[in-house]
C-alpha cells in the first residue's frame, strides 16, 4: 500500500459542485501539503499544516479550503467548482525534522466541466 | 519573476551523452535546493538534494550549487532512455514550504 493515499485518483464534476479530495499517510509525517500541477506549470502550493492544529495559505489559495482532521489526514475542498480548477492535484508529506524531502501521494485528477 | 526558473525544454540527448538542467532561485535566503524526477502521468520523487556550494555526485548524477550566482544544476552523465522525465528543480526557505519551477522534460533518444 501507498505510504500516502489520495482519494479520489480520478473525478468528473460540474461547475459549481462541491468536491472533497481526501489524503491520508502512514509515514507518521507532521507537515502536509497541497499542490497543484497544470501542464507546464510545475507545482503550486495550495495549503499547507505543520500539525494539527496549524494551517497555513500557498500561493494560490482562493477557491480551495482545508481541514487537517488528524496527524494522518489532510483533505481539501473546493467549495464551488470552477473549469480553470481543472488540473491534478497532489498531497505530500514531510516530517518534523524537515530533511525538506517531499513524500508525494499518486496524484488527484480533477475535471470540471 | 518567478522565484525558481529553469531552463526552458524540452531538452533531447542521445543515449550515453551528459544532460544538463539548470535552475536559478530570486530568493536568497533559500536554503535547500532539490530535484525531483516526474515519469508522465506519475508522483514526483526525490533524486538529489543540495544544501552547500559546490558538487554533490550520487551515481550518474550530479548536483552543483552556486549560492552567490543563485544558480542550482543537474547533471545526467551517461544517459539513458529511462532518464526521459520530467525534471523539478525546488527550492526551501526557512519558511518550510518547497517552491517549484516549471520543470524542464528531457528525451533521452536510443
Amino acid at each position: 500500500d501507498a505510504d500516502v493515499t489520495q482519494t479520489p485518483r480520478n473525478r468528473i464534476t460540474k461547475t459549481g459542485k462541491r468536491i472533497m479530495l481526501e489524503c491520508s499517510q502512514t509515514k507518521g509525517h507532521d507537515r502536509m501539503y497541497w499542490y497543484r500541477q497544470d501542464p507546464g506549470l510545475g507545482l503550486r502550493l495550495i495549503y499547507y499544516s505543520f500539525d494539527v492544529k496549524d494551517i497555513n495559505k500557498g500561493e494560490i489559495s482562493d477557491g480551495y479550503s482545508v481541514s487537517r482532521q488528524a496527524q494522518a489526514k489532510f483533505s481539501l475542498s473546493l467549495e464551488s467548482a470552477i473549469p480553470n480548477q481543472t488540473a491534478l492535484y497532489f498531497c505530500a508529506t514531510s516530517d518534523r525534522v524537515y530533511t525538506g524531502e517531499l513524500f508525494f501521494g499518486e496524484g488527484s485528477r480533477l475535471t470540471v466541466l | 519573476q518567478k522565484e525558481v526558473e529553469q531552463n526552458s525544454g524540452p531538452l533531447s540527448v542521445p543515449e550515453g551523452a551528459i544532460a544538463s538542467l539548470n535552475c536559478t532561485y530570486s530568493d536568497r535566503g533559500s536554503q535547500s535546493f532539490f530535484w525531483y524526477r516526474q515519469y508522465s502521468g506519475k508522483s514526483p520523487e526525490l533524486i538529489m538534494f543540495i544544501y552547500s556550494n559546490g558538487d554533490k555526485e550520487d551515481g550518474r548524477f550530479t548536483a552543483q550549487l552556486n549560492k552567490a550566482s543563485q544558480y542550482v544544476s543537474l547533471l545526467i552523465r551517461d544517459s539513458q532512455p529511462s532518464d526521459s522525465a520530467t525534471y523539478l528543480c525546488a527550492v526551501n526557505t526557512n519558511a518550510g514550504k518547497s517552491t517549484f519551477g516549471d520543470g524542464t522534460t528531457l528525451t533521452v533518444k536510443p
